[in-house]
């Protein structure tokens, strides 16, 4: 069973439709919720960290919520720039060494002009 | 400039012929991972590095060695590569290894024939 499930595997917006995207979790003490952004053939580039239910961050088109169980990503009025694979990972407390991380699988978003 | 870096980019080799890609950074983080990336799978950790001479194993571990001699090297050593190790990899960094965000490299893609 995925511990982090990312929805919708792929989304096709057009320029200036805005939309969500969801990251839910099924891990207990949460340590961390990560968004990151990744274009084709190159490393992930971080976004956000949330720690804790209610918070929320934003930069430029992108606000990150968290909730106890899931964590949204809302695009608003996305530019073809925009276009991307996000992915989530989640931080969890484990019972030794380091933490857990998980990564979901992404969903792939393609902003059309 | 902060980054981390590998080497090589790209790579093709044969099954059993021993391989080094090899991952630096300059920001003087302690904690240090690598993960390989394949369609429909997505990011899993191999080994993790939460200091110097202290190492883990990750998620998908099998086939795979490190090493961290010095703070700003990690190493990631296929002894007999198999056709099944074909993926692209990447290293990543973070200050330490609770609830910090991740800086990855640009990526290996290799291919074992």
């Amino acid at each position: 069973e995925d511990q982090v499930t990312q929805s919708p595997e792929a989304l096709r917006l057009q320029e200036g439709e805005s939309s969500s995207l969801n990251c839910s979790y099924t891990v207990s003490g949460l340590r961390g919720l990560f968004w990151y952004r990744q274009d084709p053939g190159k490393g992930p580039e971080f976004l956000f960290t949330l720690y804790s239910a209610g918070e929320e961050k934003e930069k430029e088109r992108l606000k990150a919520t968290l909730t106890k169980k899931e964590s949204f990503l809302h695009i608003t009025a996305p530019k073809p720039e925009d276009s991307a694979t996000y992915l989530c990972a989640v931080q969890w407390v484990s019972g030794g060494g380091a933490d857990g991380l998980t990564f979901g699988k992404g969903t792939h978003l393609i902003i059309q002009p | 400039e902060a980054q981390v870096t590998q080497n090589p980019r790209y790579l093709i080799t044969v099954t059993g012929k021993k391989l080094t890609v090899t991952c630096s950074q300059n920001m003087n983080h302690e904690y240090m991972s690598w993960y390989r990336q394949d369609p429909g799978l997505g990011l899993r950790q191999i080994y993790y590095s939460m200091n110097v001479e202290v190492t883990d194993k990750g998620d998908v571990p099998e086939g795979y060695k490190v090493s961290r001699k010095e703070k700003r090297n990690f190493p990631l050593i296929l002894e007999s590569p198999s056709p099944n190790q074909t993926s692209l990899y990447f290293c990543a960094s973070s200050p330490l290894a609770g609830g910090y965000e991740q800086y990855f490299g640009p990526g290996t893609r290799l291919t074992v024939t």
